[in-house]
């Protein structure tokens, strides 16, 4: 079974940074898409930002476009979001979610990982 | 963007009822949507892909229909652990979208 492992979370101040990481036990993690979803506190579910496979083609919500930066190293089957500019609104749960292959549904999310932005 | 309206919001449901939920886009997306169910302090899970194509392991009580701009989400014969919140999801253009979400309790 897939298991996403996400990491990084936690409290930071307005207009602060954060990286989080997602670790796949999955060695076919190269040949998958990779996105990450948020969902604020009791709220629904938003899409933040999309990977290829390959890392060559991103793209991102327009809510986190010029703030957050997706990316993975394959090599170490971990995708990875680098969040700038952190603002209140910012704070959710963030998974990291499998594309199912050659595919658009989410087939497998992790387990989130909470980023509380607040000062 | 392309907006994807679910109604209800919430729906209170005794066991064994049948359930339906819809989920209306603002222009057609073929067949380019998705259901997922999240049960409390749990991730989303996949039970429907491509409005209609079950899920290998989804109980057979789920079932999904539409295609173009409305779609249906249909639980038969309601179980208690079916508590959840249920969404649709878009795959057919950019920026992906998300339903509002549908909570049904177990009356």
């Amino acid at each position: 079974e897939v298991q996403l492992v996400e990491s990084g979370g936690g409290l930071v101040q307005p207009g602060g940074s954060l990286r989080l990481s997602c670790a796949d036990s999955e060695f076919t993690f190269s040949t998958y898409e990779m996105n990450w979803v948020r969902q604020a506190p009791g709220k629904g579910l938003e899409w933040v930002s999309y990977i290829s496979s390959s890392g060559s083609t991103i793209y991102y919500a327009d809510s986190v476009k010029g703030r957050f930066t997706i990316s993975r190293d394959n090599a170490k089957n971990s995708l990875y979001l680098h969040m700038n500019s952190l603002r209140a609104e910012d704070t959710a749960i963030y998974y990291c979610v499998r594309v199912g292959y050659n595919s658009g549904y989410f087939d497998s999310w992790g387990r989130g990982t909470l980023v509380t932005v607040s000062s | 963007e392309i907006v994807l309206t679910q109604s209800p919001d919430f729906q209170s449901v005794t066991p064994k009822e049948k359930v339906t939920i819809s989920c209306r886009a603002s222009q057609s997306i073929g067949s380019s949507l998705h259901w997922y169910q999240q049960k409390p302090d749990q991730s989303p899970k996949l039970l429907i892909k491509y409005a209609s194509q079950s899920i290998s392991g989804v109980p057979s009580r789920f079932s999904g229909g539409g295609s173009g701009t409305d779609f249906t989400l249909t639980i038969n014969s309601l179980e208690p652990e079916d508590a959840a919140a249920y969404y649709c999801h878009q795959s057919s253009d950019l920026p992906l979208t998300f339903g509002g979400g549908t909570k049904v309790e177990i009356k």
